[in-house]
């Protein structure tokens, strides 16, 4: 079965820099979440979009953004980075029924690197 | 602080041995999965569970919706060293999807 597929799977950028993460989720699946996972932590919703639209915002920096497009990828662009957005972003996907969302299946993560 | 809280934080055991994991929270949620995950990968999703007091089981793992919707289980019988990694309880409240503190399962053979 096909899975979320994230690119890339690894990035090094020195401080300051700029870093786009893209996320392709499940087919027919169409909610996309963005997680941040530091070190020996749990992963920190960053933030969602169904449909195109933004759902749901948690504890994302103003310094970053994101968006969905019409084929439902999403991308996370991330800017003037610090050495404290070294971690591992996880990307989900799920398939919104009626009021309840329905389980989120993840994919194996970006880990960004700020030296 | 944390809506949901998970116990133990860590766990190291023998094989052969059952353990059970918590899932507590102060808020009721509408539905609650549990994840398994592996260092440096996704977390990979094992249950979902919906209705209050639900009892689902997956071979050796049994996973259990408290009554109230606000806390949860997962039984592990006979670990194996294949069990071992990182187990994250998390809450749909409906607005938002919160993960648990985790625990770290060690099974040493």
């Amino acid at each position: 079965a096909a899975g979320v597929i994230q690119s890339p799977r690894h990035l090094i950028k020195e401080k300051r820099e700029t870093a786009t993460l893209k996320c392709y989720p499940i087919p027919r699946h169409d909610t996309v979440y963005w997680y941040q996972q530091g070190p020996g932590q749990d992963p920190q919703f960053l933030i969602s979009f169904y449909e195109k639209m933004q759902s749901d915002k948690g504890s994302i920096p103003d310094r970053f953004s994101a968006q969905q497009f019409s084929d439902y990828h999403s991308e996370l662009n991330m800017s003037s980075l610090e050495l404290g957005d070294s971690a591992l972003y996880f990307c989900a996907s799920s398939q919104w029924r009626g009021r309840a969302r329905n389980e989120q299946f993840f994919g194996p993560g970006t880990r960004l690197t700020v030296l | 602080t944390q809506l949901l809280e998970q116990s133990p934080q860590f766990l190291s055991i023998q094989e052969g041995e059952n353990l059970t994991v918590y899932c507590n929270s102060s808020s009721v949620f509408s539905s609650l999965q549990w994840y398994r995950q592996e260092p440096g990968e996704g977390p990979v999703l094992l249950v979902t569970v919906v209705t209050g007091g639900e009892v689902k089981k997956l071979k050796r793992l049994t996973f259990q919706f408290g009554d109230a919707r606000k806390d949860s289980s997962l039984h592990i019988t006979a670990a194996q060293p294949g069990d071992t990694g990182l187990y994250l309880c998390a809450g749909d409240t409906g607005n938002q999807f919160y993960f648990g503190t985790g625990t770290s399962l060690t099974v040493i053979p």
